[in-house]
């Protein structure tokens, strides 16, 4: 089982849709987590970190659920623009060192 | 202010060729990671420096070799380049391991190995 699993998708939604991706994580002892974007072709991009109460940033709200070892992303009103790769990411802590652990990204398709 | 510029942004190699893959950081982070990012596998971390004078193997280093050379700049060597090594290549910097504030990626080095 991998570490930090996501579903590929692609997930194809039109515009204005609300769409939610899920990421499960196996090691309860993770303690950071994150939501990165990646365009096609260029580099993974912060949109933001996710905390224990969970958080928004415009139409975009994050989610922890540790009981269940999993976090979300919902994203309001898509957009065309939000079309992208959402890749999970979570830390691990071995031996008193940080490593971050990327998912392998959900795929969103935002149809016009 | 530029964040992190990665060089070259494409190569080819042969089989058993060397390269060295540079790593410039300005916003005066302490610890730079290299990663590589392959179809199917997530991103992989090959090496990391968690300050300068300090480097320490990641997931899969076999391989590759790293060089701090100083608080900015990070490098990444293949000394005998092999086709399983084909792949985009990412540096990131942190301001330090732990931190809420994730990573800056630079753009990428695509590295075509035949």
């Amino acid at each position: 089982r991998k570490e930090v699993e996501q579903d590929p998708g692609p997930f194809n939604v039109p515009e204005g849709a609300t769409v939610a991706f899920n990421c499960t994580y196996s090691n309860s002892a993770s303690q950071s987590f994150f939501w990165y974007r990646q365009d096609c072709r260029k580099e993974p991009k912060l949109l933001m970190s996710v905390y224990s109460s969970g958080n928004e940033d415009g139409r975009f709200t994050a989610q922890l659920n540790r009981a269940s070892q999993y976090i979300s992303l919902l994203i309001r009103d898509s957009k065309l623009s939000d079309s992208a790769t959402y890749l999970c990411v979570v830390n691990r802590v071995t031996s008193g060192t940080y490593k971050y652990i990327f998912g392998t990204g959900t795929r969103l398709k935002v149809l016009a | 202010n530029a964040g992190v510029t990665q060089t070259p942004k494409f190569q080819v190699l042969k089989t058993g060729q060397s390269m060295t893959l540079q790593c410039a950081q300005d916003m005066n982070h302490n610890s730079m990671y290299w990663y590589r990012q392959d179809p199917g596998m997530g991103l992989r971390l090959i090496y990391y420096s968690a300050s300068e004078g300090t480097t320490d193997k990641g997931e899969v280093p076999n391989g590759y070799n790293v060089s701090r050379l100083n608080k900015r700049e990070f490098s990444l060597r293949l000394e005998s380049a092999a086709p399983s090594q084909t792949s985009v290549y990412f540096c990131a910097s942190s301001d330090r391991q732990a931190t809420n504030y994730g990573y800056t990626f630079g753009s990428g080095t695509r590295l075509t190995v035949v």
